[in-house]
């Protein structure tokens, strides 16, 4: 079955960075978008990018351009966010979450997410 | 960016009754709209797809209408596991974006 399991809770000072890992199984791994989303605590759903895992392409929401990259390591079907220059209103909780064949912005299977703390 | 509004809030209502949450886009969109359901401490969990479609495994109660800038998600008979956070969101266009949820609890 498709599972998508991320790395474990992060605390950053501002100013850091951080990349959190989004780990695949039970698909081909190269076959369909990945999407970050990002949830700040008691607020809702706030989408940052995609990336085309097949060929590394991405789109980034102009509100995290310059300040995200995401990522992939097709041997290890895994995908990475980074997102630098920390601020405490990035502490959230991180998603990943796959897309399906022909509908590529619709975010069907989710992995567990990653909650990152930003504080002094 | 393309604005979605959800109304209510949040709900308040019975085992066995009829709930429906609107979503309102800032333009057009087809019917590019998904419903998501989200429980405390968990991810959301995918519903519903081009306004209308039911995600496989998703009970028969729950249904989505509309096109263009309105959208309905109505729960036919509400259950006790249905209390969660519901999000609209629109596939047309990048950046995607969400409504602000509403809550749905449990009399």
């Amino acid at each position: 079955q498709v599972q998508l399991v991320q790395s474990g809770a992060e605390v950053k000072k501002p100013g850091a960075s951080v990349k959190v890992s989004c780990k695949t199984s039970g698909y081909s791994f190269t076959g369909y978008y990945l999407h970050w989303v990002r949830q700040a605590p008691g607020q809702g759903l706030e989408w940052m990018g995609w990336i085309n895992p097949k060929s590394g392409g991405t789109r980034y929401a102009p509100k995290f351009q310059g300040r995200v990259s995401m990522t992939r390591d097709t041997p290890i079907n895994t995908a990475f966010l980074d997102v630098s220059g920390l601020r405490p209103d990035d502490t959230a909780v991180y998603y990943c979450a796959r897309a399906v064949e022909e509908r590529y912005y619709d975010a069907v299977y989710w992995g567990q997410g990653t909650l990152v703390t930003v504080s002094s | 960016d393309i604005q979605m509004t959800q109304s209510p809030s949040s709900v308040s209502a019975s085992v066995g009754d009829r709930v429906t949450i609107t979503c309102r886009a800032s333009q057009t969109i087809d019917n590019f709209l998904n419903w998501y359901q989200q429980k405390p401490g968990k991810a959301p969990k995918f519903l519903i797809f081009s306004a209308s479609s039911l995600q496989s495994g998703v009970p028969s109660r729950f249904s989505g209408s509309g096109s263009g800038t309105d959208f309905t998600l109505t729960i036919a008979s509400l259950q006790p596991e249905d209390s969660a956070i519901y999000y609209c969101q629109q596939s047309y266009s990048t950046p995607l974006t969400f409504g602000g949820g509403t809550k749905v609890e449990i009399k």
